[in-house]
């Protein structure tokens, strides 16, 4: 079965460019999760989704993060522009909606802004 | 607000050593936990989990109890192998919310 899909793996871009982040989740799934993982911060969520719908955005760190899930089968996170402190792994996971449902999660994007 | 504690690492043990990594938790109400595992260049992945309180969750030798009483959610295994290196990352949900992790704990094992 296939799992979280994410692209790009690995992308290195220089201060000021625009990178979007890509996401396809688990069939099925009606929740998908944004999250960032740096070793100052660890593991912090931006924003998730249910049903296509934002439902929580506070950890999106400022206006030049974006992110939409414009049907079940695809996500974006787009930063523009961008800066050398968003350096770090970005994973996206998705669930069906439930507290105690597992989450699964892709095997991350690693950005690095120079 | 609502978080997730852990002990700091790293835990370096030997082969076969007993492992116990500690994880507190506060949340409102009673939220399911969890335990995910990292290893090197991967996403993470579920180790175990425990819905309600008294639940046991256990997988690859590796076990926790939900705790309500003391809030705790601590992983333990008899006998840890080198390949059980990782960072592990003690979790919690509860309906509505997304999964809210502890900072991680690094696992090294030497043979």
């Amino acid at each position: 079965d296939a799992g979280v899909i994410q692209s790009p793996r690995h992308e290195v871009t220089e201060m000021g460019q625009e990178v979007t982040l890509r996401c396809k989740p688990i069939s099925g799934h009606n929740s998908l999760f944004w999250y960032r993982q740096t070793m100052m911060r660890g593991l912090e969520l931006l924003i998730y989704f249910n049903n296509n719908v934002p439902i929580d955005d506070s950890g999106m760190p400022e206006d030049r993060f974006s992110a939409k899930m414009p049907n079940a089968s695809f996500s974006t996170l787009k930063i523009q522009p961008s800066e050398p402190r968003d350096s770090a792994v970005y994973f996206c996971a998705s669930s069906v909606a439930g507290a105690g449902n597992t989450i699964y999660f892709g095997e991350g994007s690693w950005l690095t802004v120079v | 607000g609502d978080s997730v504690t852990q002990m700091e690492g790293p835990v370096t043990l030997s082969e076969e050593a007993f492992l116990t990594i500690n994880c507190t938790y506060t949340a409102t109400g009673y939220p399911s936990l969890f335990w995910y595992v990292q290893y090197p260049g991967e996403g993470l992945q579920l180790l175990l989990k425990a819905t309600k309180a008294d639940d046991k969750g256990s997988n690859k030798g590796f076990e926790a109890t939900y705790r309500k009483e003391t809030t705790s959610f601590h992983l333990e295994k008899g006998s840890v192998q080198v390949s059980d290196s990782a960072v592990y990352f003690c979790a919690r949900n509860q309906a509505g919310t997304a999964l809210i992790f502890g900072k991680g704990t690094t696992l090294s094992v030497s043979s």
